[in-house]
């Protein structure tokens, strides 16, 4: 079957770095993806990782290791703003499946 | 630049009553998807399509149906409505899912549909 996890819901204040984690095991594997969802709006793509290791972008990176079925979203000098849901996506052949996704709350 | 256009934004039906929910996007993209979103669920597949006039069956595909007549565009129906379709509709457009594996899924601004 298709699974993947992440935490239900996170809080860190304002200026630090947070890590949310996502693990998955799925049939199949071309990519994972890290989307950003502000309350009452769509999801909006933030990272694509489908080689081991680090992408960086900005204050954002995610980390892939496919041997483990893990994979992390970094969050540094955390805004305001960054207050969201994070959606962690595997794509084994095609199609996306999604986790629940991850609630920040970024406290002053 | 408009992307993936959903219509309606909002829409409450009573239970039985039947309605179509319209997603165009003007990207030239290949697959569409229709998704559901609900609290603790995250996003499920409901259906996709591939290209014009192919459509598939995702996780969730019981009580909808789908068409894709045009590129363009991606209708998703609701032949019956019950209680349980009370939910948050998002529909998305992308590349070729794994000829362009990094090209992501663009997401409409959604549909936010009450069966009462």
């Amino acid at each position: 079957g298709q699974n993947i996890d992440q935490p239900t819901e996170m809080t860190a204040t304002e200026g630090a770095i947070v890590q949310i984690n996502c693990t998955y095991q799925t049939s199949g594997f071309n990519g994972l993806f890290w989307y950003q969802q502000h309350a009452g709006e769509a999801p909006t793509f933030l990272s694509y990782n489908v080689l081991d290791g680090l992408e960086e972008k900005g204050r954002f990176s995610s980390f892939l290791s496919r041997s483990k079925g893990y994979s992390y979203l970094l969050l540094k000098e955390l805004q305001m703003k960054d207050s969201a849901s994070y959606l962690c996506a595997v794509r084994p052949r095609g199609k996306l499946i999604f986790g629940q996704g991850t609630e920040l709350s970024v406290k002053p | 630049n408009a992307g993936v256009t959903q219509t309606p934004k909002f829409r409450v039906l009573k239970t039985g009553q039947s309605m179509t929910l319209l997603c165009a996007q003007d990207m030239n993209h290949e697959y569409m998807y229709w998704y559901r979103q609900d609290p603790g669920m995250g996003l499920r597949l409901i259906h996709y399509s591939v290209g014009e006039g192919t459509t598939a069956k995702g996780e969730v595909p019981d009580g909808y149906n789908v068409s894709r007549l045009k590129k363009q565009n991606f209708l998703l129906g609701l032949e019956s409505a019950a209680p349980s379709q009370t939910s948050v509709y998002f529909c998305a457009s992308s590349y070729l899912g794994d000829s362009f594996s990094n090209q992501p899924q663009h997401f409409g601004d959604g549909t936010r549909l009450s069966i009462l």
